[in-house]
């Protein structure tokens, strides 16, 4: 099984910041198979970014994913206070997905 | 286009369930339904999906024989049972619309179960 590790597990920030989110694999992944969720407290989680760059639909673009191999990072510019939250990154191998335990975002 | 999900669950252990998620708003597309925990204060699991052309099935190996993911395409509508409920089945289930496995870009509310003697 794929092991994702992501750092922080917590963030403070101030709204205005650069946030900046790590995801890392036991193994080389495909940059196809990792996608970044935003979950909100008592709220299903939501896509954020897919094939470890693509901005999902309705996606601001203050989102933004890179990395390849077995480094992976999300950063959000410009912070707002509906971005604090928290954050898993989402891997596919070995015929399952695993999900990193998550970053919670929050306010400074 | 959307899912909706079977309402909050109380059960004892030992019991049976049987949850839902309606596929509404979808044309005849291939995607599949997933599976996805999500324990108290804690992150996210994946379970397992389905298929929605076949009804063919992939469980992870943490919950392969625990649960079981059915499909009825008559009514766009996937299940996810328990034969017998444990206190730590405790948790929140999402069902999501997967992207073969690369993502899971629609996804329910959540149905909460809670399992207590």
């Amino acid at each position: 099984e794929i092991v994702l590790t992501q750092s922080p597990g917590t963030l403070s920030l101030s709204p205005g910041q650069r946030a900046t989110l790590s995801c890392r694999a036991s193994q080389t992944l495909s940059s196809s198979y990792l996608a970044w969720y935003q979950q909100k407290p008592g709220q299903a989680p939501r896509l954020l970014i897919y094939g470890a760059s693509i901005r999902a639909t309705g996606i601001p673009d203050k989102f933004s994913g890179s990395g390849s191999g077995t480094d992976f990072t999300l950063t959000i510019s410009r912070l707002e206070p509906e971005d604090f939250a928290f954050y898993y990154c989402q891997q596919y191998g070995y015929s399952s997905i695993t999900f990193g335990q998550g970053t919670r975002l929050e306010i400074k | 286009v959307q899912l909706v999900q079977s309402g909050a669950e109380v059960k004892k252990p030992g019991e049976s369930l049987r949850i839902s998620c309606k596929a509404s708003g979808y044309s005849s597309v291939n995607y599949w339904i997933g599976w996805v925990r999500q324990m108290p204060g804690k992150g996210l699991e994946w379970m397992g999906r389905i298929d929605r052309s076949d009804s063919y099935t992939t469980y992870s190996p943490s919950f392969q024989g625990h649960v079981s993911i059915s499909l009825d395409k008559s009514i766009s509508t996937a299940y996810l049972q328990w034969s017998s409920l444990k206190a730590s089945d405790t948790a929140m289930y999402y069902c999501t619309r997967q992207i073969d496995y690369y993502y899971m870009d629609i996804w329910g509310k959540g149905t909460a179960v809670t399992v207590s003697s």
